[in-house]
């Protein structure tokens, strides 16, 4: 098993549709969660951190953290076409002192449509 | 304030060549990481720099691989002998070094890497 899995893509919605994209983690105690968009060519850029169950908004993007399930999501509502990309999951898998050790999931592309 | 620099952006080279990226990361960031990032696969750590020190290396293929970051800003990644399999993009990123897991990495471009 992975330790860090996303749902397989791509996934394509529409203009102003709700992406939805999620990940799960297999270590219990890993304590931080990043989500990155990766344009085509361009490197990771962090666009949302969550540390506790729950969910964080921010603008357009809400992120959820479920540590019981081992689960994070994020969601991107009223998509634009600018949304387009890959969305990488990263976990700090060991937390604590240990910080820094982020395991990446292997993306999912997102293509919004108009 | 200037991101993460690294050069060059793309290198081709024939297999068994040497070849090395160059990292400058953000200014005050104490910790620098090195990635790989293969085609489709999001990225691995190869290592990672507390100022000059490398604290977390066990993904670094030491054989052929080697990292500096003698003075404790810029980093040198080094691969030598080039093998078909190293083709790839290596992403260099820094952070604060805050204490705990709260502490964001922020990206370089990377240097795409092409072994013929």
């Amino acid at each position: 098993q992975k330790e860090v899995e996303q749902n397989s893509g791509p996934l394509s919605v529409p203009e102003g549709a709700i992406a939805s994209l999620n990940c799960t983690y297999s270590d219990r105690v890993s304590q931080s969660f990043f989500w990155y968009r990766q344009y085509s060519g361009k490197s990771p850029e962090l666009i949302m951190s969550i540390y506790s169950n729950g969910d964080k908004e921010d603008g357009r993007f809400t992120a959820q953290l479920n540590k019981a399930s081992q689960y994070v999501s994020l969601l991107i509502r009223d998509s634009q076409p600018s949304d387009s990309a890959t969305y990488l999951c990263a976990v700090n898998p060991a937390g604590g002192t240990s910080y820094g050790k982020l395991t990446f999931g292997q993306g999912t592309i997102l293509t919004v449509h108009p | 304030e200037a991101g993460v620099v690294q050069s060059p952006r793309y290198k081709i080279i024939e297999k068994k060549q040497p070849v090395a990226f160059w990292c400058n990361p953000i200014s005050g960031h104490n910790t620098l990481y090195w990635y790989r990032q293969n085609l489709g696969q999001g990225p691995e750590l190869l290592i990672r720099y507390e100022n000059e020190e490398a604290v977390d290396d066990s993904q670094l293929p030491k054989d052929r691989f080697s990292a500096e970051r003698l003075k404790g800003v810029d980093s040198t990644l080094k691969i030598q002998p080039a093998e078909l399999g190293d083709s790839a993009v290596y992403l260099c990123a820094s952070s604060r070094g805050l204490a705990g897991s709260t502490d964001t990495q922020y990206f370089g471009p990377g240097t795409r890497l092409t072994v013929l």
